[in-house]
């Protein structure tokens, strides 16, 4: 069965740093999404990607946030610098249509 | 703006019993609903949706949940509990109208059950 995947599974990072977290979504699913999950929080919504472009963001994605697809199976989240506030869980997940399928989670620690 | 709240972030049952796990919504438009379950160091998982058809609806593991608009609730049942149900569970909804652009998710503060032998 299809499955997304992300790597890495768990990064560890300065404080002002830049990171990367790449996601493979389910090849032919059309829309694309970051979430996080800070420890003991609900998880929330980043973003999200369609047709090549970003088609809504939350408050949290700030300047610090992009979001690419680079070819035709990646889908990556950059953080410019990151903040101790950035850690956190950070699931993709991505949707044929309506229902969302999730990736295991990167897990972000900011030192 | 959509919500949702779960009641209880922490649920304890016997093998064997029921699982009740519950969940209201609030959402100025017909809502999409989505149970979410996520074992330990593992990603979200969809257990079952509700996207306007039946208002009962069944989904893997014997779960099924019941939508009803009047009590704006979608509430998670399993007859009978199974250790492998040891997880936490998170509602969700999201926005019923087309976007061309797809429709995020809102989620609930999630619960964590606890099977007992």
């Amino acid at each position: 069965e299809p499955e997304v995947t992300q790597t890495p599974s768990h990064q560890v990072t300065q404080m002002g740093q830049e990171v990367i977290l790449r996601c493979v979504p389910i090849s032919n699913h059309l829309y694309f999404y970051w979430y996080r999950q800070i420890l003991g929080q609900k998880v929330e919504f980043l973003v999200s990607f369609y047709n090549n472009e970003i088609s809504e963001k939350s408050e949290i994605f700030d300047d610090q946030f992009s979001v690419e697809r680079p070819d035709g199976s990646n889908f990556t989240l950059k953080i410019r610098s990151t903040k101790l506030e950035d850690s956190a869980m950070y699931f993709c997940a991505s949707s044929p249509n309506r229902e969302q399928y999730f990736g295991p989670g990167t897990r972000l620690t900011v030192t | 703006a959509q919500s949702v709240t779960q009641l209880g972030s922490h649920v304890s049952v016997s093998e064997g019993a029921l699982v009740l796990l519950r969940c209201n919504y609030s959402s100025s438009v017909p809502p999409y609903l989505f149970w979410y379950v996520q074992y330990p160091n593992q990603g979200l998982q969809l257990l079952l949706k509700y996207t306007s058809a039946a208002t009962l609806v069944k989904g893997i593991n014997g779960f099924e949940a019941e939508f009803k608009k009047s009590e704006t609730s979608f509430h998670l049942t399993k007859p009978s509990a199974h250790m492998s149900d040891a997880a936490e569970y998170f509602c969700a909804v999201s926005d019923t109208r087309i976007k061309a652009a797809g429709n995020k998710l809102t989620f609930g503060g999630g619960t964590r059950v606890l099977v007992k032998p």
